[in-house]
C-alpha cells in the first residue's frame, strides 16, 4: 500500500524568507504523479505544484519549487520569498499512473507566516 | 458553473439520524470524488464516479455510507444512522477524465463539515 508522510506538524517562516516543507512516500511503483496542495481556512484544496516521476527536471511554479528525490523517496517544496497569504495547511499527496483515480495524501502541515 | 459546489456548507445532527451531502460539479466534469478530513488529519478518499458508475468504492468505512450520482452531474453522499467518529470535513472534487493527472486536475469544493452530537 501506498503511504504518504509529513513530518512536521507545523511550521514558521518570516514573511519574505525561504520555508521547506518535507514529504516522504512509500510505493512499488515507478510511474506515478506527486502533488502539493493548499488548504487556506476556506477548506478548498488548491493545487500548488505537481510532478511526474519520470521527469528529472524539479517542477517550478513561480516562489514555489520542488526538490524530488526518487530514489530516496522524497519530494519537498520550497516557498521562497513567503507572503503572509501562503499561511495555510499543506497537503503532499502521490497518484500512480495506472488507472490510479484517487489520491493518498499526507497528513499536512500547517504553516504559518510571521510578519 | 464556476466551480465545485457543495452544500450545505455545515451541517450538525444528532446520533442516529440519517444525512445527506451533496455535491455539484464543474459542468463538463465525468469524474468525481469524495474525500473525507477528519480532525487534523489529511483527506481519506471514500469514492470515485465515472460518469453515472462508481469504480471504485474501496474507501467507504462502512455500509452506513452510500453515494450515487445521476445524470453524470449532481452527487449525494449519504450516510445513515450517523455515529460521532463521521463528524469531518467531506469534501468533493471534480475533473475532465478519471485520472487526476497533469492535464486533468482535480478541482475541489469547500467541503462540508459534518459535526455529530
Amino acid at each position: 500500500a501506498q503511504t504518504v508522510t509529513q513530518s512536521q506538524p507545523e511550521m514558521s517562516v518570516q514573511e519574505a524568507e525561504t520555508v521547506t516543507l518535507s514529504c516522504t512516500y512509500d510505493t512499488s511503483e515507478s510511474d506515478y504523479y506527486l502533488f502539493w496542495y493548499k488548504q487556506p481556512p476556506s477548506r478548498q484544496m488548491i493545487l500548488v505544484i505537481r510532478q511526474e516521476a519520470y521527469k528529472q527536471q524539479n517542477a517550478t511554479e513561480n516562489r514555489f519549487s520542488v526538490n524530488f528525490q526518487k530514489a530516496a523517496k522524497s519530494f519537498s517544496l520550497k516557498i521562497s520569498d513567503s507572503q503572509l497569504g501562503d499561511a495555510a495547511m499543506y497537503f503532499c499527496a502521490y497518484r500512480p499512473n495506472n488507472a490510479g483515480n484517487m489520491l493518498t495524501f499526507g497528513g499536512g502541515t500547517r504553516l504559518m507566516v510571521k510578519p | 458553473g464556476a466551480g465545485v459546489s457543495q452544500s450545505p456548507s455545515n451541517k450538525v445532527t444528532e446520533k442516529g439520524k440519517d444525512v445527506e451531502l451533496r455535491c455539484d460539479p464543474i459542468s463538463g466534469h465525468t469524474a468525481l470524488y469524495w474525500y473525507r478530513q477528519s480532525l487534523g488529519q489529511g483527506l481519506e478518499f471514500l469514492i470515485y464516479f465515472q460518469g453515472n458508475s462508481a469504480p471504485d468504492k474501496s474507501g467507504l468505512p462502512s455500509d452506513r455510507f452510500s453515494a450515487e450520482r445521476t445524470g453524470g452531474s449532481v452527487s449525494t453522499l449519504t450516510i445513515q444512522r450517523t455515529q460521532q467518529e463521521d463528524s469531518a470535513v467531506y469534501l468533493c472534487a471534480s475533473s475532465l477524465v478519471g485520472t487526476a493527472g497533469y492535464n486533468s486536475p482535480l478541482h475541489f469544493g469547500n467541503g462540508t463539515r459534518l459535526t455529530v452530537t
